[in-house]
């Protein structure tokens, strides 16, 4: 089955410092992958979609970063962060597209607090 | 961009009673998801749908892909305190294939 393994689960980090966030995912192949935050209390917003190696598609332009260095890890960076970084982020991973077979599988998060 | 509006922001019931909301889009669909998220957990998926007119049922939870796919409803009978929660719909647009979106959420309050 698959799964998705997200690291760390909380973040405390000083204005300016860099981010790495990591996620692993097992059990399927050429998947494709994706970062979101959400803000306290808020839906999801997408920030980076993959669908291979060194692909990478970025929706909100921001201070952030993705990369795919493998097939199954997808990286979430900063090299400076901001106060408004702060939220949960999550990695999710999709089904290999076909018309059906779609749905995003969510890790666990991670909760960022930048101070 | 694309946008997916959920309605109702929050709500505020009797246990026992049943539950509906829905989302629109002025966007086409080929898939439409629906999921359930717990404070400090990432959102977990209940139903999701593939096809126009579709209509599915998880337990006592049936939600349907309109038949224009710019829309979709989510029905909880019976509500229950477990289901106590933020819903989320999300899709995946047919213009950007691989993208997929989420609602703004609804959040599920239930007085026992």
């Amino acid at each position: 089955s698959q799964t998705i393994h997200q690291w760390p689960a909380t973040l405390v980090q000083p204005v300016g410092s860099p981010l790495s966030l990591e996620c692993t995912v097992e059990g399927t192949s050429n998947p494709n992958l994706y970062w979101y935050r959400q803000a306290a209390g808020r839906g999801l917003q997408l920030l980076f979609y993959s669908v291979g190696i060194g692909q990478i598609s970025s929706e909100v332009p921001q201070n952030l970063s993705a990369s795919r260095p493998q097939d199954r890890q997808f990286i979430l960076s900063s090299k400076k962060l901001l106060l408004s970084d702060s939220g949960f982020y999550l990695c999710a991973l999709g089904g290999r597209l076909t018309f059906a077979n779609t749905e995003a599988f969510f890790g666990q998060g991670t909760r960022l607090t930048v101070v | 961009g694309q946008q997916l509006n959920q309605s109702p922001q929050s709500m505020f019931i009797q246990e026992g009673e049943d539950v509906s909301m829905n989302c629109t889009s002025s966007s086409i669909f080929n898939t439409w998801l629906w999921y359930k998220q717990d404070p400090g957990e990432g959102p977990v998926l209940l139903i999701a749908l593939y096809k126009a007119g579709e209509l599915t049922s998880n337990g006592r939870l049936t939600a349907q892909f309109g038949i224009t796919r710019k829309d979709s409803f989510l029905n909880i009978s019976a509500s229950i305190p477990s289901d106590v929660g933020i819903y989320f719909c999300a899709g995946q647009l047919r213009s950007s294939a691989s993208k997929i979106i989420f609602g703004s959420g609804t959040r599920l309050s239930i007085r026992p």
